[in-house]
């Protein structure tokens, strides 16, 4: 079957802009999460959805960071007045249900370049 | 807090030469801990996972508590072993997954 998707895979944008990050999840999985992955670091957790119960979004790092699910399934990563550290590889991943135990399937990643 | 901690960047090692992939944790409690792979050009994937005890692609890791360590070992490197690799914690009732900056293995002639 399909696996996770996300769009686009590589965004400009210029300081200051916002941007939209899309991610598909695998059918039928009610756990969904977001990473970044910035040169020379590791992947750095951001939020997470667990069917209707409120996300964790521990991991965010400023308010110009949100992220919202609809229907369960389709989620959005919004950047707010990007700057350039923001540039990284935003990656979404999900999994049949959230639990330490259940394998995360990854997609391919949005490169996003802020300029 | 947990952390995880992939001492190499880099490690080259000859094709048939053994490879240890090393990687050292911090949790208070029970952690679940994972290596991941993603080869060039692929999307990250999940190799192995320590409740499964299992081998994969000739690939073995054992947890060992005493030394808060999941090291990731092969006794004969492969030429398609090239790949970066992740170290990766979940505390279990917490699904998110806390990564180390990744061995990037490199397996020559």
């Amino acid at each position: 079957g399909a696996g996770v998707s996300q769009s686009p895979s590589n965004k400009v944008t210029e300081k200051g802009k916002d941007v939209e990050l899309r991610c598909d999840p695998i059918s039928g999985h009610t756990a969904l999460y977001w990473y970044r992955q910035s040169l020379g670091q590791g992947l750095e957790f951001l939020i997470y959805f667990q069917g209707n119960s409120a996300p964790d979004k521990s991991g965010l790092p400023s308010d110009r960071f949100s992220a919202e699910r609809t229907g369960g399934s389709v989620s959005t990563l919004t950047i707010q007045r990007t700057q350039q550290e923001d540039s990284a590889v935003y990656l979404c991943a999900s999994s049949l249900v959230a639990g330490g135990s259940y394998e995360q399937y990854f997609g391919p990643g949005t490169r996003l370049t802020v300029t | 807090a947990q952390r995880v901690t992939q001492p190499e960047k880099l490690l080259s090692v000859f094709k048939g030469a053994p490879v240890e992939l090393k990687c050292n944790y911090s949790y208070s409690g029970s952690p679940e801990l994972f290596w991941y792979v993603q080869y060039s050009r692929q999307r990250l994937q999940l190799l192995l996972r320590h409740i499964s005890r299992e081998s994969i692609k000739g690939f073995t890791a054992d947890l060992n508590k005493g030394e808060t360590s999941f090291h990731l070992k092969k006794p004969f490197a492969q030429e398609e072993d090239s790949a970066m690799y992740y170290c990766a914690l979940s505390s279990g009732t917490a699904s998110k997954l806390t990564f180390g900056t990744g061995t990037r293995l490199q397996v020559t002639l």
